[in-house]
C-alpha cells in the first residue's frame, strides 16, 4: 500500500475550521483517499473518502490536490468531541485491508 | 440497524495461554477483518473474511487464525499469548467490494502477563 505522510499532532480553538493535511505523493490511480478517526477508548469510525474530486459529507470535506499528490480533510467548525487521531489512508479499489499510519492527534481547546 | 460488538471487553491471560475474541457483524454486512492496536499505534491488519474462508492476511505468524461462521460473525484465536500480545483487538465489518467502508467495534482489550 502507498505511504501516507502526516503531521503527528495539531491543535484548534473550538467552533474554528481545522486544516488536516495528508501527503501521499506514491498515490496510484486506482488508490481512494479514506478518512478515519478514532475517538478515545472507541475503534476507528469512518469520516470521508474520495478519489479525484473534492468531497462533502456532514461529519467534513476532503479537498484534494489535483495532482492527487496531497489532501486536506477539512473540518468546518470544530468541537470539544471532534478531538481524536485523525488517519489519512490509501485504499485500492480491489484492496481488502486499511493500512493505518499513525495518524495526527487533534487537541481542540474550549 | 445493529453496530458492531465484540467480547469480552478486557482480558487478561498469560504467557503461552490461548484466547478466543468474538465479532458480531453488522447488520447486512458479509466481510470481517481483524486489526491489532498496540499503545500508541495505529491498527495493523491481521486477516479478513469473507465467505467463510481467510481473503487476505497481514505480516502475522500462524498462532493467529481466524473462523468465519455462516451469520457473518467471527472469532480470532491467539495461541503461545507472548507478551507483545497484549494490544487492543478491533473487528471491522463491510460489505465485499470496493471502494468500501469498514464499520469497527470498539475493540477488545487484551493484556498477557
Amino acid at each position: 500500500d502507498a505511504k501516507t505522510t502526516q503531521p503527528n499532532s495539531m491543535e484548534s480553538n473550538e467552533e474554528e475550521p481545522v486544516h488536516l493535511p495528508c501527503n501521499h505523493s506514491t498515490i496510484s490511480g486506482t488508490d481512494y483517499i479514506h478518512w478515519y478517526r478514532q475517538l478515545p477508548s472507541q475503534g476507528p469510525e469512518y469520516v470521508i473518502h474520495g478519489l479525484t474530486s473534492n468531497v462533502n459529507n456532514r461529519m467534513a470535506s476532503l479537498a484534494i490536490a489535483e495532482d492527487r499528490k496531497s489532501s486536506t480533510l477539512i473540518l468546518h467548525r470544530a468541537t470539544l468531541r471532534d478531538a481524536a487521531v485523525y488517519y489519512c489512508i490509501l485504499r485500492e479499489t480491489s484492496g481488502s485491508r486499511l493500512t493505518f499510519g499513525e495518524g495526527t492527534q487533534l487537541t481542540v481547546n474550549p | 440497524e445493529t453496530g458492531v460488538t465484540q467480547s469480552p471487553t478486557h482480558l487478561i491471560k498469560t504467557r503461552g495461554q490461548q484466547v478466543t475474541l468474538r465479532c458480531s457483524s453488522q447488520s447486512g454486512h458479509n466481510t470481517v477483518s481483524w486489526y491489532q492496536q498496540a499503545l500508541g499505534q495505529g491498527p495493523q491488519f491481521i486477516f479478513q473474511y469473507y465467505r467463510e474462508e481467510e481473503n487476505g492476511r497481514g505480516n502475522f505468524p500462524p498462532r493467529f487464525s481466524g473462523l468465519q461462521f455462516p451469520n457473518y460473525s467471527s472469532e480470532l484465536n491467539v495461541n503461545a499469548l507472548e507478551l507483545d500480545d497484549s494490544a487492543l483487538y478491533l473487528c471491522a465489518s463491510s460489505l465485499y467490494g470496493a471502494p468500501i467502508t469498514q464499520y469497527f467495534g470498539p475493540g477488545t482489550r487484551l493484556t498477557v502477563l
